[in-house]
């Protein structure tokens, strides 16, 4: 069975930090993998996506992540965050094979502290 | 629209009430999904039509809930007798098609309360 791990539910960070938001997941086969995330009262918009290729994939509003495959890891990152960037965040997987359906983390509040 | 329209955005329904949730897709879009989102969790995904054609509902809880998309645009997510444990956000995304090269465009959600 796959899974996806967001290994920390709340992570606060003074504005003009940088910040890794934490993602792995545990499946034995190819997966596509994404970042969305979910401002308050909105619905979910796509930060970025890898499907093959370059294993460092930019996104809109300054964010990267990097697809590590021996450390199974897609970790979100940014470096210098803004008070615009607090929201939620959801790392999420499609199985190669698959109804095409996402699978998705628990999720990271990310919180920009003045 | 310019985007996924969902309706009614809240809804309050007693346990063992009936509710519909209305998903309107973007124009165009083959694809269309339905997602629970408990509160504080990421979604979990529920059924997929491509078209009018309902091609897996293998995330649909119990038999209780019931979707369709008859003409192939507009779908309609079906809860009966609701129960508690249906309290969440009900999301519904489209796709201009199936590939996974295409993004999915997520709608606001139903926030669905049963008391």
């Amino acid at each position: 069975a796959q899974s996806v791990t967001q290994l920390d539910s709340q992570v606060p960070v003074f504005e003009e930090a940088p910040v890794e938001l934490r993602c792995n997941y545990s499946s034995s086969v190819s997966v596509y993998l994404f970042w969305y995330v979910q401002y308050p009262n909105q619905g979910l918009q796509l930060l970025l996506k890898y499907l093959s290729g370059s294993t460092l994939v930019k996104g809109i509003n300054g964010f990267e992540a990097e697809f590590n495959k021996s450390q199974t890891s897609f970790h979100l990152r940014k470096p210098s965050v803004h008070i615009s960037d607090t929201a939620e965040y959801f790392c999420a997987v499609i199985l190669s094979g698959s109804a095409r359906q996402l699978t998705f983390g628990s999720g990271t509040q990310l919180t920009v502290l003045p | 629209g310019a985007g996924v329209s969902q309706s009614p955005r809240y809804k309050v329904a007693k346990r063992g009430q009936d509710v519909a949730l209305r998903c309107d897709p973007i124009s165009g879009h083959v694809s269309l999904f339905w997602y629970q989102q408990a509160l504080g969790q990421g979604p979990e995904f529920l059924t997929y039509f491509q078209n009018e054609a309902q091609l897996d509902k293998s995330g649909l809880p119990s038999d209780r809930f019931f979707a369709e998309r008859p003409e192939g645009s507009v779908s309609t997510l079906k809860i009966q007798r609701t129960q508690q444990e249906d309290s969440a956000v009900y999301l519904c995304a489209s796709s201009l098609l199936g590939g996974m090269n295409t993004e999915a465009f997520f709608g606001q959600g139903t926030r669905l309360t049963v008391v």
